[in-house]
């Protein structure tokens, strides 16, 4: 079974609004890390935002914001008033067994491919 | 601050011909390292990751081999290519369980 689910393969938004980004995932580890990346056509993975399974809050960072429903094991990223920039593949990504303080993998979803519109 | 780098930035080999591509690290010491493969339009695939100086753990069985020389170097090897080996190959560093940061990538391309 996939791991992590990105069901957008592209998303439009008009610049200066805001949009959602749609990632569920599947784990039985109680203590795991679920991340956002952006690639821009450059190619270089830019790190976005971060969320513990153990945290209380959503995760914030500047427009990025991460809506977090444990309970449905989904982790959408929120993106407001966006900006052209914005236009890049945004990956969802989680790491398992985060206690155990080791070396692990993220595992990536497909991708979600953003273009803003002027 | 840290930085990480990778080269070549691009290159194409003919199937069969051997591989290097180098990563090092700057700003930090005894990172963990990563060698991730991107297909065109797909999601990452961890390949090896090191969590120190000759400590090397494959997670995809395949002709590519790694090394962990020096502290912040990593370099992702082949003795033959194969077309398949084509992709976009990104290393990353990390510290235990928090968020990885990646380089700039190589883009390889098999003929």
């Amino acid at each position: 079974a996939q791991k992590i689910t990105q069901t957008q393969p592209g998303m439009f938004v008009q610049e200066k609004e805001a949009v959602t980004l749609d990632c569920t995932y599947d784990t039985s580890d109680p203590s795991y890390g679920l991340f956002w990346y952006k690639q821009p056509s450059s190619g270089e993975m830019i790190f976005l935002i971060y969320q513990g399974s153990y945290d209380q809050q959503n995760a914030t960072e500047g427009r990025y914001s991460l809506n977090f429903q444990k309970a449905r094991k989904s982790a959408n990223l929120v993106i407001s008033a966006s900006q052209l920039g914005d236009s890049a593949m945004y990956f969802c990504a989680m790491r398992e067994g985060l206690s155990s303080g080791s070396a692990r993998q993220l595992t990536f979803g497909s991708g979600t491919q953003l273009t803003v519109l002027p | 601050s840290q930085t990480i780098h990778q080269w070549p930035a691009t290159l194409v080999q003919p199937v069969g011909s051997p591989l290097s591509l180098e990563c090092t690290v700057e700003g930090t010491s005894n990172p963990n390292l990563y060698w991730y493969r991107q297909a065109a339009g797909r999601g990452l695939q961890l390949l090896f990751y090191s969590v120190g100086i000759g400590q090397i753990s494959s997670e995809v069985p395949q002709n590519l081999s790694a090394s962990r020389p020096q502290d912040r170097q990593f370099i992702l090897s082949s003795k033959k290519l194969l077309l398949s080996d084509s992709g976009f190959y990104l290393c990353a560093w990390s510290w235990d369980s928090y968020e990885q940061y990646f380089g700039p990538g190589t883009r390889l391309t098999v003929t």
